[in-house]
């Protein structure tokens, strides 16, 4: 079955530990994309990717890293930079069609908390 | 002032009855997404629509441009309907998503 995998589905985080949350898609998408989802908050993105080995920042990006090494996978590092990590992290994948993105798949996201 | 404003934040509605959630934006945009998201967190696409209407079982989703709103209808509502329900547009300089605050949905049995 094609789709998009998270994990951890909870992760728990020392305080000044990096944490990696794993994204992987096997639907031969181009673009993919970390967003933050906090209470009453709609979701932020923290960065994005359209391209292996390429990725921009989101409106979000500070205290986090990605790579993106393989068009199937981008992982997220929370860094001990990033003050405020509890929250839910959801990664989406989108193919791009003339430069647009279609419709975002979603995966089941990853709960964050911090010891 | 969001960029998208959804209403109302919460809603609750007896089973059957007909539901209405609404999505006004500020920004231009080249189209517009209803998502859903599930108590567990997972969040599914609904529509994507750019103009006119579309449906999908009892579910419409209704787009005007020129007023900058879109209107999710859920018709015969179920229990299993209670969710959060998103709407997202995408705009931008770069064209990214940008989301509303969410609606939550509860139906009664």
């Amino acid at each position: 079955d094609g789709g998009i995998t998270q994990s951890p589905k909870y992760l728990f985080r020392k305080e000044g530990q990096n944490v990696t949350l794993s994204c992987e898609q096997n639907l031969n998408h181009d673009a993919m994309y970390w967003y933050r989802q906090d209470p009453g908050q709609g979701l932020r993105l923290i960065y994005y990717s359209q391209i292996v080995n390429d990725f921009q920042k989101g409106d979000i990006a500070e205290g986090y890293s990605v790579s993106r090494e393989k068009k199937e996978s981008f992982p997220l590092t929370v860094t001990s930079a990033q003050k405020n990590p509890t929250a839910f992290y959801l990664c989406a994948s989108s193919k791009l069609a003339g430069g647009r993105q279609e419709t975002q798949y979603f995966g089941p996201g990853t709960r964050l908390l911090v010891l | 002032k969001n960029e998208v404003e959804q209403s109302p934040q919460n809603l609750t509605a007896q089973e059957g009855e007909f539901i209405t959630i609404n999505c006004s934006y500020s920004v231009g945009i080249s189209a517009l997404h209803w998502l859903q998201q599930h108590p567990g967190g997972g969040i599914v696409s609904l529509f994507m629509l750019s103009s006119g209407k579309k449906k999908h079982g009892r579910l419409i989703a209704t787009i005007n441009i020129q007023e900058k709103h879109s209107s999710l209808h859920i018709t015969a509502s179920h229990p299993r309907d209670s969710a959060v329900y998103i709407c997202a547009v995408v705009g931008g300089s770069q064209g990214n998503l940008i989301f509303g605050k969410g609606t939550k949905l509860s139906v009664k049995p």
